[in-house]
């Protein structure tokens, strides 16, 4: 069974860091593209970022450029986003994604509050 | 920044057919994706790559394009299909995915 989960998540003040963490299991993770996509409370998805299989292609969306990072670690099957600098309009609930065709495969998230 | 467009909501009665579009300028060239989401749960995707159902959705979920807007169509909508629904793409040069406002479906 694909088992996705997302750890991390807290209350943090206005530029603060944090880092997420996404363990997979039930499936082969190196063999996946993989997925941060976050909501805001009560608003619409959003996708956040994406990287390869191997770890060596990124993808930022353009308003979270310079202030994260995502990474893989192959051999202990872990999804990472560093944030830093945050802000009151990062909070949402980050969700770790499984890619293949499409996003086949969504952890339950893990809440990120960004608040003095 | 690129963006896809949907309406805010779509309801309609148990039985009839649900259309929710989603129109952005890149769609005639790049697939769009479609998850349902329920109230506190996460998402799940009904349509991939334009008109594709993944394995265990029902038939009655379908997907359709036509220049740059594409539709998801629920024929015959019950009530356990009310839920939110996003549509997804990617933008021209394919380095940033894109979501849609989302649409809440209302079958009643």
């Amino acid at each position: 069974e694909v088992q996705l989960l997302e750890s991390g998540g807290n209350l943090v003040q206005p530029g603060g860091s944090l880092r997420l963490s996404c363990a997979a299991s039930g499936f082969t993770f190196r063999h996946y593209a993989m997925t941060w996509v976050r909501q805001a409370p009560g608003k619409g998805l959003e996708w956040v970022s994406s990287i390869s299989r191997s770890g060596t292609t990124t993808y930022i969306t353009d308003s979270l450029k310079g202030r994260l990072s995502i990474s893989r670690d192959n051999a202990k099957n872990t999804l990472s986003l560093e944030m830093s600098s945050l802000r009151v309009e990062d909070t949402a609930r980050y969700f770790c994604v499984r890619t293949g065709m499409y996003f086949d495969y969504w952890g339950q998230g893990t809440l990120v509050t960004v608040s003095s | 920044s690129y963006e896809l467009t949907q309406p805010p909501s779509v309801s309609v009665s148990p039985g009839q057919t649900a259309r929710i579009t989603c129109s952005g300028d890149a769609l005639p060239k790049k697939y769009v994706y479609w998850y349902q989401q329920k109230s506190g749960q996460a998402p799940v995707a009904v349509i991939y790559e334009d008109n594709k159902r993944p394995s265990g959705i029902p038939e009655r979920f379908s997907g359709s394009t036509s220049g740059t807007m594409a539709t998801l169509i629920i024929s015959g909508a019950q009530v356990d299909d009310e839920a939110d629904y996003h549509c997804y793409s990617v933008d021209s040069s394919d380095n940033e995915g894109v979501f849609g406002g989302g649409t809440k479906l209302t079958v009643l």
